[in-house]
């Protein structure tokens, strides 16, 4: 256990609903990131805040996907109007950055699965 | 644009036998790399972390390299155990945004 904690572990839901993960990073720890992981590859960069700012999107995050974290503490990544294509394991990791590149503490994913 | 790279992407071994695994990243512009575990469907460990200043990391048997010149690392388990059997990533923070970029993994499976 990380300390970094994702709810629901897994979601199953039908095409063009709605849903929406949480993420509970290190308590301290001021940088959290979503990536996506779809099965047999690596995690790809979706997002990174520092503390409540949002200060990176990747071209992944599409106008369907959006994530908060609004008192720079626990996060949200939502996406509307879900299409087959998003089935994948969303992971959130958090840091403690500085003026060094610094390890990322990964939770445990949710896994969506689109029917 | 950064891309890593993995080779093997599996690779099956008898228990006891020492293994290298290869990663590879095509700028070599960057802070540090990472290697990672994932069990079968869950998040991921991470095992060790090289700053771009240095050469090296070790771990009890695992021992991680980095030549960034040549855009290069390698992870070395010693004395393979069944427990041993996971998914190997190895990442790389670049110097062009603030995120992690991922190889697609190395498979290992340990055999008893």
């Amino acid at each position: 256990d990380t300390g970094v904690s994702q709810d629901p572990r897994h979601k199953i839901t039908k095409r063009g609903q709605n849903v929406t993960f949480r993420c509970d990073p290190i308590s301290e720890h001021n940088r959290l990131y979503w990536y996506r992981q779809t099965l047999g590859q690596g995690p790809e960069f979706l997002t990174y805040f520092q503390n409540e700012a949002q200060l990176e999107k990747s071209r992944l995050l599409s106008d369907r996907f959006s994530a908060e974290r609004p008192k720079g503490s626990f996060s949200t990544l939502e996406i509307q109007r879900t299409e087959q294509g998003d089935s994948a394991m969303y992971l959130c990791a958090s840091s403690l950055g500085g003026l060094t590149a610094e390890t990322q503490y990964f939770g445990p994913g949710t896994r969506l699965l689109v029917l | 644009k950064q891309e890593v790279t993995q080779i093997p992407a599996a690779l099956s071994v008898p228990e006891g036998e020492n293994l290298v695994l290869n990663c590879s990243f095509t700028d070599s512009a960057i802070y540090n790399l990472q290697w990672f575990r994932q069990d079968p469907g869950k998040g991921l460990t991470s095992l060790l972390l090289i700053q771009s200043s240095q050469r090296e990391q070790t771990s009890g048997r695992l021992n991680a390299s980095l030549d960034k010149s040549s855009g290069r690392s390698t992870l070395y388990i010693a004395a393979s155990q069944p427990g041993d059997s996971a998914t190997y990533l190895c990442a790389v923070w670049g110097n062009a945004g603030n995120m992690l970029t991922f190889g697609g993994g190395t498979r290992l499976m340990v055999k008893p």
